[in-house]
């Protein structure tokens, strides 16, 4: 299977530790987003990378979060000093990335934090 | 906050009958994306809609694209119980970000 596909599936961490999640985006895809969902709710944007370059950032996203994308290939989301309002389930998606034109996104099966 | 409303949040529908989700944005939207999500998964593409007016068909599923392009719907005729699940719209409002709604959750009687 070639579609996205991130790592872990869950994590459980106590309040307070820094967690860091792994997102491999389909191959030829340039694009790299981040959004988090939580219950009843639709995802919402957290940031995107075209190619290595981290090109926005939501407000959603506090200082104690960071991504990156060193090779312009797989991700990683890191939190760190984790909040029981932190828990939530991480989306991964990619896309193509080709200015101008439709550009569907592709998700991943996702990360479950639990922050106790 | 989202900027997509999308109405209603629940539907239960009987096996055999119809129904519609909408989806509104308070401004235009480059195109709009609608996928499903099934219990304890993940969102899955399903349609993308692009063109003012547009209106395309999946099997028993009908989309459409609303004139001024700030409006959506999903129609879906004799609804089967394999069309549990949350169904999302997404707006696209620049080259790349996408508005999530808040889903409509779907469960069949049977």
């Amino acid at each position: 299977d070639t579609g996205v596909s991130q790592d872990p599936r869950h994590k459980i961490t106590k309040r307070g530790q820094n967690v860091t999640f792994r997102c491999d985006p389909i191959s030829e895809h340039n694009r790299l987003y981040w959004y988090r969902q939580t219950l009843g709710q639709g995802p919402e944007f957290l940031t995107y990378f075209q190619n290595e370059a981290q090109l926005e950032k939501s407000r959603l996203l506090s200082d104690r979060f960071s991504a990156e994308r060193p090779k312009g290939s797989f991700s990683t989301l890191e939190i760190q000093r984790t909040e029981q309002g932190d828990s939530a389930m991480y989306l991964c998606a990619s896309s193509l990335g080709f200015s101008g034109s439709p550009d569907t996104q592709y998700f991943g099966p996702g990360t479950r934090l639990t922050v106790l | 906050g989202q900027q997509v409303m999308q109405i209603p949040q629940y539907q239960h529908v009987q096996e055999g009958e119809d129904f519609t989700t909408y989806c509104n944005s308070s401004t235009t939207l480059s195109n709009i994306q609608w996928y499903k999500q099934r219990p304890g998964g993940h969102p899955v593409f399903l349609i993308q809609l692009v063109k003012s007016g547009e209106v395309k068909k999946q099997k028993r599923l009908t989309f459409q694209f609303g004139e001024a392009k700030k409006n959506s719907s999903l129609h879906i005729t004799a609804t089967q119980t394999t069309d549990v699940g949350t169904y999302f719209c997404a707006g696209r409002h620049n080259d790349y970000k996408l508005s999530f709604g808040a889903g409509t959750t779907v469960t069949v009687r049977a």
